[in-house]
């Protein structure tokens, strides 16, 4: 049950988009297409981002994508905006093993 | 509203116990798979541990199984987190967690978290 790997950080200005990575293996992010991504501010709960790769849930702003190839998911924030400072976490469904989260991104909005 | 109140957290010291209670309101607890995620000061999300919503398909992540045990009560509306022979890396903030719509495990609901501090 090793953690996926996040980059330790991204950043972008105000309109820009980012895109922060997740790298996983053929036993949990590569074998499923239950990766979800979360949205957390440090202090509050953590909120869904993302489901099943790329599918949002209700009330996310469509700024927010989610993307899969191979052994690597992918969100991508389009018009960043300063409240989109946070902690971004992706994780993936492991069958019967439970559930497996990537060590987290910090994104920070210049 | 989806509501999910965690409690039981506090102060202890290792090897001793500790339960956490979640209280679920706003939707029918009885129906939905429930997690346990934690966050150690200053690091990441972890996976705990689920249950299914009839209290059976168990499972734990490597680093509590044998220490923890998970159960619900469907009849009060609430998740448990048994914790025995706590270690100084158990220290973190424990959430419960709802389980989504998505196909696989995804947490659409979050309490906002109870904190545990083991130390001596």
């Amino acid at each position: 049950q090793s953690a996926l790997t996040q980059p330790a950080s991204v950043s972008g200005s105000p309109g820009q988009s980012i895109t922060i990575s997740c790298t996983g293996t053929s036993s949990d992010l590569g074998g499923f297409n239950y990766v979800s991504w979360y949205q957390h501010h440090p202090g509050k709960a953590p909120k869904l981002m993302i489901y099943d790769v790329s599918n949002r849930p209700s009330g996310v702003s469509n700024r927010f994508s989610g993307s899969k190839s191979g052994n690597t998911a992918s969100l991508t924030i389009s018009g960043l905006q300063a409240e989109d400072e946070a902690d971004y976490y992706c994780s993936s469904h492991i069958s019967i093993l439970g559930v497996v989260f990537g060590g987290g991104t910090k994104l920070t909005v210049l | 509203e989806v509501q999910l109140v965690e409690s039981g957290g506090g102060i202890v010291q290792p090897g001793e116990s500790l339960r956490l209670s979640c209280a679920a309101s706003g939707f029918t607890f009885s129906r939905y798979w429930m997690h346990w995620v934690r966050q150690a000061p200053g690091k990441g999300l972890v996976w705990v541990s689920r249950i299914k919503s009839d209290g059976t398909a168990i499972a734990y992540a490597d680093s509590v199984k044998g220490r923890f045990t998970i159960s619900r009560d469907n009849a009060k509306n609430t998740l448990y987190l048994q914790m025995n022979s706590l270690r100084v890396e158990d220290t973190a903030v424990y959430y419960c967690a709802r389980d989504g719509v998505g196909s696989g495990h995804d947490f659409d609901s979050w309490g906002q978290g109870t904190l545990v501090t083991v130390s001596s």
